[in-house]
């Protein structure tokens, strides 16, 4: 069974960076898939933020990319996200999860979810 | 970018009646090399993340109910609960996959006993 845990800081500073980790188990990271990162702001809808396969290639969201850095440790079967500098609007519940590609190389939905981690942003 | 609505903003259904939520792309979401709208429905309960439903618009995960359903293509998509049961109270919402360069939401649906 895969399974995703996001993990980090709940409370990062205006203009600081925001730095995620999730761990996968169950599932090697390198075996496929790509790795994605969504978000939601309390009582909202899900933003995409960006996706990562296990060679490093990135997709970004246009909106966030100036700020998201998204990698990859395969050796832990984790990757990760930096938001920088961040504002109020940032505060919301970060998800990883499991990015469904076919065999073009498209990427398509996403499967597995972590249950998610509020980071509030505030001084 | 490609802009989802979904209509209502919410809903309330008896149990056992029928809910049907509608979904709405600002393009077409079907690929005509292969016939496929790249469009996903998830479920959201309160205090726990998405859980993929449908993809391919019609296509049931694997483990969710049959008394789920997803219709549609093009711009126009359906999510029917054909049955409502108790453990479908939630937020519904629908994703486009037609466009990599940016993943889409709609703005969820959600359902309530009436």
């Amino acid at each position: 069974q895969v399974q995703l845990q996001e993990s980090g800081p709940g409370l990062v500073k205006p203009s600081e960076t925001l730095s995620l980790t999730c761990a996968v188990s169950g599932y090697s990271i390198s075996s496929g898939y790509y790795w994605g990162w969504i978000r939601q702001p309390p009582g909202k809808g899900l933003e995409w933020i960006g996706s990562i396969y296990h060679s490093g290639s990135t997709y970004y969201n246009p909106s966030l990319k100036s700020r998201v850095t998204i990698s990859v440790d395969t050796s832990k079967n984790q990757f990760s996200l930096k938001l920088s500098s961040v504002t109020a609007a940032d505060t919301a519940v970060y998800y990883c999860a499991r990015h469904v590609i076919g065999s073009s190389g498209y990427l398509y939905y996403f499967d597995y979810w972590g249950q998610g981690t509020l980071v509030t942003v505030s001084s | 970018d490609i802009v989802m609505t979904q209509s209502p903003d919410s809903l309330a259904v008896s149990l056992g009646e029928r809910a049907t939520i509608n979904c709405k792309s600002s393009q077409s979401v079907l690929y005509s090399s292969n016939n496929k709208n790249y469009l996903a429905w998830y479920q959201q309960k309160p205090g726990q993340p998405p859980k993929l439903l449908i993809y391919w618009a019609s296509t049931r995960e694997s483990g969710v109910p049959d008394r789920f359903s997803g219709s549609g293509s093009g711009t126009d998509f359906t999510l029917t609960i054909s049955s409502l049961q108790a453990e479908d109270v939630a937020v519904y919402y629908c994703q486009q996959y037609y466009s990599t360069l940016l993943f889409t939401f709609g703005p969820g649906t959600k359902v309530d006993i009436k």
